[in-house]
C-alpha cells in the first residue's frame, strides 16, 4: 500500500498566490522528508530536505522564502510555494526514507501545480 | 562529480524483448544504486536496488547488472511487458541514501 500521500495532486492558481502542498507519510515517524522537483520530461531535482522540528535544508540554487517548508509533525511536511508565477508551474513530489541505513526512498504521488 | 549519466534517453522494445538501461557515474562514494520506475503524473516508485559489493541482483523480470571498476550499472526488464512502458530513472546515493542523484531518465515503450 501506500507509504506517502501528497495532496492536492493537482492545482491552478493565479500568478501571486501562494499554494501549499501537504506531504504525509503514512508507515514511518519520518524526522527527514525530502522535496523534488521535476519539469516535463525531466528528472527529479532535490530542492530540500524537511527535517522534523527544525529549519529545512535547501539545496544551491532554492529560494528558500519562495519554497517555504515546514516539518511540524514526525508524519507531515508542507512545502508552500510563495507568490506563484508562471514559472513555479512543475510536478513537485515529496518522499520519505523507508528506514535507516541504506533503505529505499518512497516517493508521493507529485502535485502538478499550475500557475497562470 | 556528483553526475549520474543515463542511456539512452528513449527506448523502442518490441514486446517479450530486453529492454535495457544504462548508467555510469563518478562519485566512487555511491553506495546504492536504485532503479525507479514512473508513470506519467505520479511519482517514481521503487523497481530494484544494489549495493557495490554485488555484481548482479535479480527481481522477477528486471535485473540490475553492476560494474563496480567500469562504475557503470544497467537494468535489464526481460520479457518487455507493454504495462512497463514508463520512465526509469536510475539513481545513487552515499551514505546512508538521503540525497538520491538521478539519472536523466529513459522513456520506455513496449510496443504489442
Amino acid at each position: 500500500g501506500a507509504v506517502v500521500s501528497q495532496h492536492p495532486s493537482r492545482v491552478i492558481c493565479k500568478s501571486g498566490t501562494s499554494v501549499k502542498i501537504e506531504c504525509r507519510s503514512l508507515d514511518f515517524q519520518a524526522t527527514t522528508m525530502f522535496w523534488y522537483r521535476q519539469f516535463p520530461k525531466q528528472s527529479l531535482m532535490l530542492m530540500a530536505t524537511s527535517n522534523e522540528g527544525s529549519k529545512a535544508t535547501y539545496e544551491q540554487g532554492v529560494e528558500k522564502d519562495k519554497f517555504l517548508i515546514n516539518h511540524a509533525s514526525l508524519t507531515l511536511s508542507t512545502l508552500t510555494v510563495t507568490s506563484a508565477h508562471p514559472e513555479d508551474s512543475s510536478f513537485y513530489i515529496c518522499s520519505i526514507k523507508g528506514g535507516v541505513g541504506n533503505s529505499p526512498l518512497h516517493f508521493g504521488n507529485g502535485t502538478r501545480l499550475t500557475v497562470t | 562529480q556528483q553526475q549520474v549519466k543515463q542511456s539512452p534517453q528513449s527506448l523502442i522494445v518490441q514486446k517479450g524483448g530486453i529492454s535495457i538501461i544504462n548508467c555510469a557515474y563518478e562519485n566512487t562514494a555511491f553506495d546504492y544504486f536504485p532503479w525507479y520506475q514512473q508513470f506519467p503524473g505520479k511519482g517514481p516508485a521503487l523497481l530494484i536496488a544494489i549495493r557495490p559489493d554485488v555484481s548482479e541482483k535479480k527481481e522477477g523480470r528486471f535485473t540490475i547488472s553492476f560494474n563496480k571498476s567500469a562504475k557503470q550499472f544497467s537494468l535489464h526488464i526481460m520479457d518487455s511487458q507493454p504495462g512497463d512502458s514508463a520512465t526509469y530513472f536510475c539513481a545513487a546515493t552515499t551514505g546512508g541514501g538521503n540525497k538520491l542523484t538521478f539519472g536523466t531518465g529513459t522513456q520506455l515503450k513496449v510496443e504489442l
